[in-house]
This record gives structure tokens, sequence and C-alpha cells, in this order.
């Protein structure tokens, strides 16, 4: 099954962009990726999913213009451009793996993002 | 407008079974595509998926984790139930519930979330 790797933290000064990375582990770079937003407390909320060829679907109830995604090779990214104070939040990557009795679900290990 | 919520104890001993509910509105478990999903993360850890119920029953278990859960669906009370058997304090974690649909053989994000539920696990 795929590893996802994420940094553990990300910055950036208000109003500024900032891109967070999720790379998959090797072989697996037709998977798509699924980007969750998680504020201070709360529980996740799905933002978009990612694939080779870029989003995947729509956004997530309430996200944004504001971010956007991109895929390259194993890399997923995830932009935030003018990031604002509400978006200081963990992010998390996640992807399906598998069908049948072999199905799992992998998530990274997430990504704090500070606004500055 | 589709809401999840988890509900169960807050507290269990080691060794206990923990059984987790999470009642839902605006979708339902007789509809085909409709799934229900189980996810954990430990304090300031990552998110971990459990488990998932499908409109058909179909389940589907975390492999480290299958031989202590049973997830079920009660559709009449909008209702997905998981139990976790021989409970330890590495269990320790905010419990979510989640939905997600398969359409056409294609398995959406997991879009709606609950709010989560904090169990510790202590003697």
């Amino acid at each position: 099954q795929p590893v996802l790797t994420q940094p553990p933290s990300a910055s950036a000064s208000l109003g500024a962009s900032v891109t967070l990375i999720c790379t998959l582990s090797s072989g697996y770079s037709n998977y798509k990726v699924d980007w969750y937003q998680q504020r201070p407390g709360k529980g996740p909320r799905f933002v978009m999913r990612v694939g080779p060829g870029g989003i995947v679907g729509s956004k997530g109830d309430g996200i944004p213009d504001r971010f956007s995604v991109l895929g390259s090779g194993l890399n997923r990214f995830l932009t935030i451009s003018n990031i604002q104070e509400e978006d200081e939040s963990d992010y998390h990557c996640g992807a399906d793996h598998g069908s049948g009795n072999n199905f799992v679900y992998v998530f990274g290990t997430g990504t704090k993002v500070t606004v500055l | 407008q589709i809401t999840l919520k988890e509900s169960g104890p807050t507290l269990v001993k080691p060794t206990q079974t923990l059984t987790l509910t999470c009642t839902f509105s605006g979708i339902s478990l007789s509809t085909t595509g409709v799934g229900v999903v189980w996810i954990r993360q430990p304090p300031g850890k990552a998110l971990e998926w459990l488990a998932l119920i499908y409109w058909d029953d179909d389940k589907r278990y975390s492999p480290s984790l299958k031989s202590r859960l049973t997830i079920t669906k009660d559709t009449s009370r909008n209702q997905v139930v998981l139990t976790m058997t021989n409970m330890d304090p590495v269990d320790t974690a905010t419990y979510y519930c989640a939905h997600r649909r398969v359409q056409y053989s294609v398995r959406d994000p997991f879009d709606l979330w609950g709010q989560g539920t904090m169990v510790t696990v202590s003697s």
C-alpha cells in the first residue's frame, strides 16, 4: 500500500501563498489524493481531490477559490493563495488503495500551517 | 443538509469493549452508493482509517485492527455502530464518522464529517 509523506509544518505571512505537498511512495504515481483541512479543535473538512492531472471532481462545500491543487509525478500539491487567518489549520492527505478485502484508506501525518 | 454525529462513552477501562454510534441525517443507508466510515485520531497524531460500511452491507476493516472491529448499520434508525474489543490506552483518541459515496465504482472522498467524540482508555 502507498505511504503518504507530508512535512510537519509550513507557514506563510497573511495574504501570501503557501504550497503544501503530499508525496506518494514509489509506484503510486497514478493515485488520487484527498486533502482535508482540520481547524484547531474541530473535525476534518474535505477540501478537494487531486490526481496526476489536477483536481478531480468538485471542491468541498464552502472551500474558497484561493485553494487550488496540482499533481506532478508522486507529488500532490495544495496551494493556498492570499492566505487568511482562518486557513491556519492542520492539512491531511489521504488515499484509497486496493479493492475488496484488500481495501485500505491511508492518511499522511499532516502538515500544520501557521499564518504569520 | 447532511449531518453526522458520534456518540459513546468518554472513558473506558483497559480490556473493555467500546461501542460508538454514528447518527446521521440527510442521507440514508438504504440508498445505493451511500457509505459511512470511522476514522480516529490520537491526541496530536495522524488520522487513522478504521472501518466502513456501504448501503449493501459491504464492510471493510483496517487490516491492523480487523480482529477487534465490528461495524454494523441500522437503516431504520439512521445509525452506524462501531465496536472495538479489548481496548488499550493506545486506543485513546477522537473517533470520527464520515460520509462517502460510491458512484459507478468510483469512491468519492470522505466529504462530510462528524464533530468527533473523544474516548480515553484508562483504569
